[in-house]
């Protein structure tokens, strides 16, 4: 168990609704980071957020939103979907966020998204 | 783009067998990462390398930096059915606005 939850783990909807999945970051971990993993694509690093601010964007969609809330818990809110969208989608936290030092990410179980 | 590419794709051993999976850069890598993963699950950190030509091993799992810091291997010694699952190297670039790269993976099968 890395610490990292993540709700919901399974989530079907159809196509053109929205969605809204939530992180908690390990205890004491100010950094939270978004991936998504896809057969085809792999997985993908989507956003990072550092103690409630914005720090590296990848390859989000527009149609793809995140915010950090005040208690370091995050949420990654999709809209829109595509079934192209349906995919594992990863939460992952470290302790800090340096330009200069990596941090090891803790992964959480993860979302499975099924878009019908 | 960064990108990560790892060898080989997919492994079938004898258990007791010795195996290494690589991990190649095109660029410098500032902190490169090694995780395991069973299919659909999350992904267990294993090991974290940052200097060139670091060397860190955990019980039978041993993983090296270059010097150049551009390629990464992960060793592991006699291996056992509990190390079965897919093999993925992560990078970040630093510097560049903090892009996470991951490999494709390497899938391990470990025969009894």
């Amino acid at each position: 168990d890395s610490g990292v939850t993540q709700t919901p783990k399974h989530l079907i909807t159809a196509t053109g609704q929205r969605v809204t999945l939530r992180c908690s970051p390990r205890s004491g971990d100010l950094s939270v980071y978004w991936y998504q993993q896809s057969l085809d694509q792999g997985l993908q690093f989507l956003i990072q957020y550092y103690n409630g601010e914005e720090r590296a964007k990848g390859n989000i969609l527009e149609r793809f939103s995140a915010q950090q809330f005040p208690d370091l818990h995050s949420e990654l809110n999709l809209s829109s979907l595509e079934l192209g969208d349906s995919a594992l989608y990863f939460c992952a936290s470290s302790p800090r966020a340096s330009e200069l030092i990596s941090y090891e990410q803790y992964f959480g179980p993860g979302t499975r998204l099924t878009v019908t | 783009s960064q990108e990560l590419e790892q060898s080989p794709q997919s492994l079938i051993v004898q258990e007791g067998k010795n195996l290494t999976i690589n991990c190649t850069s095109s660029k410098t890598l500032y902190g490169l990462y090694w995780y395991k993963q069973k299919y659909g699950e999350g992904l267990i950190f294993l090991m974290m390398l940052q200097k060139g030509g670091e060397e860190k091993s955990h019980e039978k799992i041993t993983a090296k930096l270059d010097e150049k810091k551009q390629q990464s291997s992960l060793h592991i010694t006699a291996s056992q059915p509990s190390h079965a699952g897919i093999y993925l190297c992560g990078a970040d670039t630093l510097n560049t606005g903090n892009q996470f790269y991951f490999g494709t993976g390497t899938s391990l099968t470990v025969i009894p």
